[in-house]
Formats: C-alpha cells, sequence, structure tokens
C-alpha cells in the first residue's frame, strides 16, 4: 500500500494527558499537512509542511499543539494536557503539487 | 460569511438521475477548487480538480467552475446508491501556502 498512512488510528485518553500521533505521507511527496475534521464539519487546517520546514500553522491552533518533521519524511502531531474539546479525527494529507491526498486519519476521545 | 459555503442536505435522488452538487466561495482570489468524497468514518477521498472556468468531466463526474460567481459544481451522472456519502468542496486561497478551505459538506443519498 503506497498511501498515506497514519497510527494509532484510534487513541483514547484521559483529559490532561499528552497524545502523539503520527503520519507517513506517499513516499515522493515533499508537503505534508495536518486537518482537524468533528462531525458535520468539514476538515480544518492545522498546519503545513514543505520537506522538514513547518511553513504555516493556523492561528487557531494552541500552544498545546506541536508537530515536527525531522527528516523530511514522516511527521508527530502531539497535543499536550488534552482537553474534552481536542476529540476530533486527526487527518494528514501529503501532495507533490495540488492534489491532496488524505490518510486514514487517527480518531482521538478525549474522556 | 463562511470561506466556502455547501448546502448539508440531504440531498436524496433516485438511482441513475443526475446528482447536482454546489459550492460558493468568498474568496476571489482563490486558484484550485476540489471535490472529495467521505464515506462515514472514513477519510476524504479525492474525486475531481478543476483550475479553469468551465468543465471537466472525469467518467460520471462533471466539476464545473466560475469564477466569476464564485461557484463551483459537481454533477454526478447516472448516480448508484454507492454514491452515497458526503461531497467535501475545498478551495486552495489566494494567501498563504496549500492549505485547502473545506466547506461542511452535502449528504448524499441515492435510493434504489
Amino acid at each position: 500500500d503506497t498511501g498515506v498512512s497514519q497510527d494509532p488510528r484510534h487513541k483514547i485518553t484521559k483529559r490532561g494527558q499528552n497524545v502523539t500521533f503520527r503520519c507517513d505521507p506517499i513516499s515522493e511527496h515533499n508537503r505534508l499537512y495536518w486537518y482537524r475534521q468533528t462531525l458535520g464539519q468539514g476538515p480544518e487546517f492545522l498546519t503545513y509542511f514543505q520537506n522538514e520546514a513547518q511553513l504555516e500553522k493556523s492561528r487557531l491552533l494552541s500552544d498545546r499543539f506541536s508537530a515536527e518533521r525531522p527528516k523530511g519524511s514522516f511527521s508527530t502531531l502531539e497535543i499536550q494536557r488534552t482537553e474534552q474539546g481536542d476529540s476530533a479525527m486527526y487527518l494528514c494529507a501529503s501532495s507533490l503539487s495540488d492534489e491532496q491526498f488524505f490518510g486514514p486519519g487517527t480518531r482521538l476521545t478525549v474522556l | 460569511q463562511k470561506e466556502v459555503e455547501q448546502n448539508s442536505g440531504p440531498l436524496s435522488v433516485p438511482e441513475g438521475a443526475i446528482a447536482s452538487l454546489n459550492c460558493t466561495y468568498s474568496d476571489r482570489g482563490s486558484q484550485s477548487f476540489f471535490w472529495y468524497r467521505q464515506y462515514s468514518g472514513k477519510s476524504p477521498e479525492l474525486i475531481m480538480f478543476i483550475y479553469s472556468n468551465g468543465d471537466k468531466e472525469d467518467g460520471r463526474f462533471t466539476a464545473q467552475l466560475n469564477k466569476a460567481s464564485q461557484y463551483v459544481s459537481l454533477l454526478i451522472r447516472d448516480s448508484q446508491p454507492s454514491d452515497s456519502a458526503t461531497y467535501l468542496c475545498a478551495v486552495r486561497g489566494s494567501g498563504g501556502y496549500n492549505k485547502l478551505i473545506f466547506g461542511a459538506g452535502t449528504r448524499l443519498a441515492v435510493h434504489p
């Protein structure tokens, strides 16, 4: 399978805990994006990497969120001190040009 | 005003009919327009993209773009029950990098 992969697929955590998600993009894609989607809404942009550089970050993203792409390949998204409002599907997408292809997502539930 | 607006639906069409899904956007400088299909519990799947005014056809799907009216649509011909899903319109705006701005989606139900 050469598509975008994400791990884990599901995560249940208690409020206040830290969680980390991983995304492996399509191998030749140098652009990587994180989005968040809640029920009944479209995906909402969180952050964008070109190679290892984080070029854009949503102003809606609180300081509890951090993302890395250390070698320009896989990326991690960490949420510190999770809150119930963080419960959502976290989607990773990659692209070589304009068209973005999504991974299966990580569904986060914060109890 | 939302940046990308779609009718939430549900849009119900009989099998074999044409389904017409519409989207309007607010950023007049937007350059690229995408349609994604999302089945319940799954991630979005890219089905069409369009950059220029006019129509673009791919199999049973036709995307239509009118930049003057800031309007993009998706037509699905010969609709099948397997087309029942939420269709997300996404726009790459003129500012920033390549982030996509999504509408909330239109739920399509194709009944036999």
